[in-house]
């Protein structure tokens, strides 16, 4: 059974600072990755999505990498704002599966 | 419409009793999904619609709960006879196709059981 864990649970860094969240996973056999976010409230927002075959993905100041036979994912968020205060999720799309299967989250607090 | 859409928003019921979910997904979006977020935990898989057929149940807890398609379009999913560790916020997403395209995801029914 694919489990998910994110590090750390949660996160508070002054405005400005550049910061790297992480994402790992169990089960290698995987179709895709994705990174969402939750603001309270609200539903999830997806931010950025890597195929299986791809190292990584860029979205403004957003840069997520893969690394499938390690496990690992990580979301990098360059010269971080308050707005970017939030709950970061990652999920991955099993292999023949129908279905993401979620870590817990990272809460991020950027602080003006 | 613009968005994936859920109702009702908030949801207060007693114990024992049946709840009916609703969500209207993406127009064209073949895709639909419901997940499950209990306090303090991470997103839970319920089911999987593919058009109206449901390829993928397996994440649903228990036989009190199922979950109906209509085309295309909007989706209900039951809960009967409602227990306290029912109460959770209830996600559906939608996405144009299966095969693990991006999900877009509605804001949610909160759902306490008293």
């Amino acid at each position: 059974k694919q489990e998910v864990t994110q590090i750390p649970a949660a996160l508070s860094v002054p405005e400005g600072e550049n910061l790297v969240l992480n994402c790992s996973f169990t089960d290698s056999a995987i179709y895709n990755l994705q990174w969402f976010r939750q603001d309270p409230g609200k539903g999830l927002t997806s931010l950025l999505l890597i195929q299986s075959s791809q190292r990584e993905q860029t979205s403004g100041r957003l840069n997520a990498s893969l690394d499938k036979s390690s496990g690992r994912s990580t979301l990098y968020i360059a010269a971080s704002q308050p707005g970017d205060s939030a709950t970061y999720l990652c999920a991955v799309f099993g292999a023949g599966s129908y279905q993401l299967t979620f870590g817990k989250g990272t809460k991020l607090s950027v602080i003006p | 419409g613009a968005g994936v859409s859920q109702s009702p928003s908030n949801k207060v019921t007693e114990k024992g009793k049946d709840v009916e979910l609703r969500c209207d997904p993406i127009s064209g979006h073949t895709a639909l999904y419901w997940y499950r977020q209990r306090l303090g935990q991470g997103l839970e898989f319920l089911i999987y619609f593919q058009g109206n057929s449901a390829p993928d149940k397996s994440g649903l807890p228990s036989d009190r709960f199922s979950a109906e398609r209509t085309g295309e379009s909007v989706s209900t999913l039951t809960i009967q006879r409602t227990q306290q560790e029912d109460s959770a916020v209830y996600l559906c997403a939608s996405s144009f196709s299966q095969g693990g395209e991006t999900q877009y995801f509605g804001p949610g029914t909160r759902l306490l059981v008293l």
